[in-house]
């Protein structure tokens, strides 16, 4: 399978811990972009990568959340002391992008977190 | 927060009916796409459209980026018992990158 992957699936933690959430993208995309997805909610962007340039983060939802891109290939996004309103389902799309010129973002199947 | 608006939120229908939902917006967006999201799954790509007035089919599915930039359509024709899940649109800009996506329409089929 040559999709977008994202690992784990599910996580559970209990509040003030912190988690790591891995992303693979399609291997000939440049970009790489982070969403949050909240129960009956769209997708909310958090920040995108092209390569290992991180283009946006003004988006990301608090210093308690980072993400890299360091060899321009996989991603991570961390949350450091989690508070139970980050539950939610996180997102990561990869796409080819050429400046100006519409592009299309192909979604992995989330990571599901549980703060407790 | 989201700045497309996506109607209706959700639809009950027989199989074999056809469907219509729409996205509308207060911004030009350079390119319009339609995703469907199953339980626990992240969104697939249904069809892409990126010239204003494009109208674009895949299979069951046509889809439309309106005149104005401002609006897309999407219909599924004959319905089927596997078309349920929940149907976003999202629009995206070229000079920032991050896509705004509509609450969703939730589509249930019944056989």
């Amino acid at each position: 399978d040559t999709g977008v992957s994202q690992d784990p699936r599910h996580k559970i933690t209990k509040r003030g811990q912190n988690v790591t959430f891995r992303c693979d993208p399609i291997s000939e995309h440049n970009r790489l972009y982070w969403y949050r997805q909240t129960l009956g909610q769209g997708p909310e962007f958090l920040t995108y990568f092209q390569n290992e340039a991180q283009l946006e983060k003004s988006r990301l939802l608090s210093d308690r959340f980072s993400a890299e891109r360091p060899k321009g290939s996989f991603s991570t996004l961390e949350i450091q002391r989690t508070e139970q309103g980050d539950s939610a389902m996180y997102l990561c799309a990869s796409s080819y992008g050429v400046a100006g010129v519409g592009e299309t973002q192909y979604f992995g199947p989330g990571t599901r977190l549980l703060v407790l | 927060g989201q700045q497309l608006n996506q109607s209706p939120q959700s639809m009950f229908i027989q199989e074999g009916e056809d469907v219509s939902m729409n996205c509308t917006s207060s911004s030009i967006f350079n390119t319009w796409l339609w995703y469907k999201q199953e339980p626990g799954e992240g969104p697939v790509l249904l069809i892409a459209l990126y010239k204003a007035g494009e109208l674009t089919s895949n299979g069951r599915l046509t889809a439309q980026f309106g005149i104005t930039r401002k609006d897309s359509f999407l219909n599924i024709s004959a319905s089927i018992p596997s078309d349920v899940g929940i149907y976003f649109c999202a629009g995206l800009r070229y000079n920032n990158n991050d896509m705004r996506f509509g609450a969703g329409t939730r589509l249930t089929v019944k056989p």
